[in-house]
């Protein structure tokens, strides 16, 4: 059984607000993701994590930025809000101690931002 | 071209037939190969893997694999209403990077 929680689940908030998304896994995987994905679209990798202070962007350019000083924890962060970043934001983990090579997802957190 | 192809769809078929769907990869390399399964506002769920040529099957679900035609597809026997859904095939190349397709929507009618 997969264990990684994203929260918020579901978050609603004005332009040019600073806002959060946490990201926990207790698989002790060392890689982690963020993924952006529209309704009915395809998968945009936008960071990765190797490990402890390691930060990579993704394939798909995004203003966001994330922060991997634990193993367990991988937020990723938005210091002002715009309506374009309205979208559903998956965290997944993967490698060692498993190594089985797959991706576990959390259930995502969607932002509206107004 | 696309890393890894798929067709979206919607690929529609009755309850009880077989569902076929299909994935393309562009690089050689590739070790290991994903077929995930995302409802409508779900998150991705494993449903197969396989890194070898031929057939893995687990349950109404079949991975096929050719590694020299560089295709997989996945097999789902006794479709039903509750296979609808979105169909991601994903691929690790040999940099370790996993690929995802744009996946297929499937569409079982009672």
């Amino acid at each position: 059984e997969a264990d990684i929680y994203q929260t918020p689940r579901y978050l609603v908030i004005g332009t040019g607000k600073k806002i959060t998304l946490e990201c926990s896994q207790t698989m002790g995987h060392d890689k982690m993701y963020w993924y952006q994905q529209d309704p009915g679209m395809e998968l945009h990798l936008i960071h990765y994590s190797y490990g402890v202070n390691s930060t990579e962007k993704g394939d798909l350019s995004s203003e966001s930025t994330v922060s991997r000083i634990r193993t367990e924890h991988f937020p990723l962060t938005l210091e002002s809000a715009r309506p374009s970043h309205t979208s559903q934001y998956l965290c997944a983990s993967s490698g060692r101690p498993s190594n089985t090579g797959e991706l576990f997802f959390g259930e995502g957190s969607r932002l509206t931002v107004l | 071209q696309k890393e890894v192809e798929q067709n979206s769809g919607p690929l529609s078929v009755p309850e009880g037939a077989i569902a076929s769907l299909n994935c393309t990869y562009s690089d050689r390399g590739s070790q290991s190969f994903f077929w995930y399964r995302q409802y409508s506002g779900k998150s991705p769920e494993l449903i197969m893997s396989i890194y070898s040529n031929g057939d893995k099957e687990d349950g109404r679900f079949t991975a096929q694999l050719n590694k020299a035609s560089q295709y997989v597809s996945l097999l789902i026997r006794d479709s039903q209403p509750s296979d609808s859904a979105t169909y991601l095939c994903a691929v690790r190349s040999a940099g370790n990077m996993l690929t995802f397709g744009g996946g297929t929507r499937l569409m079982v009618k009672p």
